[in-house]
């Protein structure tokens, strides 16, 4: 089935520094979803992305996928207390019935 | 904003009773979908459903698990013979196109003693 793998698995950053977490996948994906889960909460659906070298951005979010369309990237500019939580990159591999997700980044921040 | 809702939203049990956990999905969505979360740990997919049945489920939904959808607003997971490792948070979610932004409810966690 449709893997995603997903680095760092935890980041700790003082308030106002910037995070990314990184997905990859060993096939090219017909899009990606970016979700955030925060602590004792559920899945929360930020975006997709499905054209290859798209870049979104939801106010100091960034998101990119890549020109293979095998990875993806969050990027947190600036980042704030609110922003903790667990960022989880899905695929679906084509698929209509099966979003994957991958195993998260945790982000802590230090305020 | 339509939700996802989830009862109930803990549940204690004994190893080897059987348990339900009960989903309203979001009204004109057409997808359902079962992931399970152990604590900490990433969120598993279970099962989906469509069109009233079965579309697709992984290797952890077996004969233990059963899905329903008895009416047209409630969609069921049924553990028949719960075990110890069963014990983690149960994700309903719905999306009205497949496997695309899925709304997921507040979950079901369930432990088992």
């Amino acid at each position: 089935g449709q893997q995603v793998m997903q680095i760092p698995q935890y980041q700790h950053v003082q308030e106002g520094e910037d995070f990314t977490t990184y997905c990859n996948s060993s096939t090219t994906l017909s899009n990606i979803q970016w979700y955030k889960q925060r602590p004792g909460g559920h899945p929360v659906f930020l975006i997709q992305l499905v054209k290859s070298g798209e870049v979104k951005k939801q106010k100091r979010l960034t998101f990119q996928f890549g020109e293979a369309k095998k990875n993806s990237s969050l990027h947190i500019t600036a980042t704030q207390t609110t922003d903790v939580g667990t960022y989880f990159c899905a695929a679906s591999g084509g698929s209509n019935y099966k979003l994957t997700f991958g195993k998260g980044t945790l982000l802590t921040v230090n305020p | 904003e339509p939700e996802v809702t989830q009862t109930p939203s803990h549940q204690v049990t004994q190893m080897g009773q059987e348990v339900i956990l009960r989903c309203v999905p979001i009204s004109n969505h057409l997808y359902f979908y079962w992931y399970r979360q152990i604590l900490g740990q990433k969120v598993e997919f279970l099962v989906s459903f469509y069109n009233n049945e079965i579309s697709e489920k992984s290797e952890i939904f077996d004969d233990q698990f059963s899905v329903e959808r008895p009416d047209g607003s409630n969609f069921t997971l049924k553990i028949r013979s719960t075990k110890l490792e069963d014990s983690a948070m149960y994700f309903c979610a719905s999306s009205s196109s497949g496997a695309n932004v899925l709304t997921f409810g507040a979950g079901s966690r369930l432990t088992v003693l």
